[in-house]
């Protein structure tokens, strides 16, 4: 059964903080990927990564760095968290094509 | 880069009817047409998917249909029922340069809420 986690169902941070929000796949999956959710907008697509140590920016990456160490981790940094990164955030890895999303993270930044 | 819109972004619907939700995609190179489904609080669930190749595909209720040269795609329920009632997203995929993901453009989503 597909199975992808997340470190934090819900988050508090304060603006300034270094913020990681981490994900975890347990399919062997060559590609993953980060969205924020937002009422009214859909997920947009952060960053996403097609291998190990490989990463590439998706429509919004302003305020985010990734890292991908490892197959099965894909990890969301905020250097400094901003107010306007209040949000859900949301996990994905494929094989080809198909997403299989994690719960989701609810971040609020104060 | 792509650009997905959907609509309605609301739909009401009596128990037993059908609903229709309805894409535009705006890249001719997408070639892959997801359809999620998420329930409050929880994280969205793929419920059917098309590829381009193929002009419809149907799941028990659920069908969706593909016209390239239009580039749009719908979702069909038929004789909902009121665990449909949840928010809808269409997506089509493109290829990042660089590298082999398929990364998804999503649409903003379409609530449907199935009326008793």
């Amino acid at each position: 059964d597909v199975k992808v986690t997340q470190s934090s169902r819900y988050l508090v941070k304060r603006t300034g903080e270094k913020v990681f929000l981490e994900c975890v796949q347990d399919m062997d999956h060559e590609n993953m990927f980060w969205y924020r959710q937002d009422p009214g907008l859909g997920l947009r697509l952060i960053y996403f990564s097609y291998d190990v140590k490989m990463k590439e920016k998706g429509d919004i990456p302003e305020g985010y760095s990734v890292s991908r160490e490892k197959k099965e981790r894909f990890s969301l940094i905020l250097e400094s968290a901003s107010t306007n990164q209040t949000s859900m955030y949301l996990c994905a890895s494929s094989l080809s094509g198909t997403q299989y999303f994690g719960p989701g993270t609810r971040l609020l930044v104060l | 880069g792509e650009n997905v819109e959907q609509h309605p972004s609301t739909l009401s619907v009596q128990e037993g009817d059908s609903a229709v939700i309805k894409c535009t995609y705006s890249d001719s190179a997408s070639n892959y047409f997801p359809w999620y489904k998420q329930e409050l609080g929880k994280r969205p669930q793929l419920i059917i998917d098309i590829r381009s190749n193929v002009g419809e595909k149907k799941d028990q209720r659920i069908a969706v249909t593909l016209n390239k040269t239009a580039k749009h795609f719908s979702l069909h329920i038929t004789e909902t029922q009121p665990e449909d009632s949840a928010v809808y997203f269409c997506a089509a995929s493109r290829r990042y340069s660089g590298g082999g993901a398929d990364g998804l453009t999503f649409g903003k989503g379409t609530h449907l809420i199935i009326q008793p």
